[in-house]
């Protein structure tokens, strides 16, 4: 059963930073593109960022260009997220996605990310 | 950049049919993918490409895509399908979804 699974959240203060990984297990992760997506409280879905399968290819929604990396580690089944200058706006659930074609055919449970001062 | 429209809220009957939409400028020209999310858990694909359904979604869950609108439809709703629905589709590198629609079965 395919399995990603985020960490790297916490509490940060605005113009902090965090890296956010996800661990993937039990399909050939280097064989398919990726996404992160975020979730504010009680609001709607979000993208953020997608990567190819080789890491070659990425893009940023606008609001985290510049700011955010997405990354990846094929040797080491894991995607990444590297988010500078964070901004309350930022507070969100941030969820890993695997893409499929152009859907999310899994999603990891999420992991927090609170900017406040 | 696109932007997919869903209503805030459905309801249905429990044992009815729910029509889920989802509108965009010439969707029926691209894939619409469709999620799940109960509340404190993460979406689940329960659509793909407008009409199929990914192994272990009932049948009662359905799809279609023409001109402006994307359905989901839900027939013999059960209470088990209450949760927010979100369309998403790919747009100019991008992935986009819908503002998502919470489902209420009475």
């Amino acid at each position: 059963e395919v399995q990603l699974v985020e960490s790297g959240g916490g509490f940060v203060q605005p113009g902090g930073s965090l890296r956010l990984s996800c661990a993937a297990s039990a399909f050939t992760f280097s064989n398919f593109e990726m996404t992160w997506v975020r979730q504010a409280p009680g609001k709607g879905l979000e993208w953020v960022s997608y990567i190819s399968s080789s890491g070659t290819t990425t893009y940023y929604t606008d609001s985290v260009k510049g700011r955010f990396t997405i990354s990846r580690d094929n040797a080491k089944n894991s995607l990444y997220l590297q988010m500078n200058d964070l901004r309350a706006e930022d507070t969100a659930l941030y969820y890993c996605g695997k893409q499929s074609g152009s859907q999310i055919d899994n999603w990891g449970q999420g992991t927090l990310v609170t900017v406040s001062s | 950049s696109y932007e997919l429209t869903q209503p805030l809220s459905v309801s249905v009957a429990l044992g009815q049919t729910a029509r889920i939409t989802c509108g965009g400028n010439n969707i029926g020209s691209k894939n619409v993918h469709w999620y799940q999310q109960k509340p404190g858990q993460a979406p689940v694909l329960v659509i793909y490409r407008d009409s199929n359904r990914p192994s272990g979604i009932p049948e009662r869950l359905s799809g279609s895509n023409s001109g402006n609108t994307a359905t989901l439809t839900i027939t013999r709703a059960q209470a088990g399908d209450e949760a927010d629905y979100y369309c998403q589709v790919w747009d100019s590198r991008s992935v986009v979804f819908g503002g998502g629609t919470m489902l209420t079965v009475l």
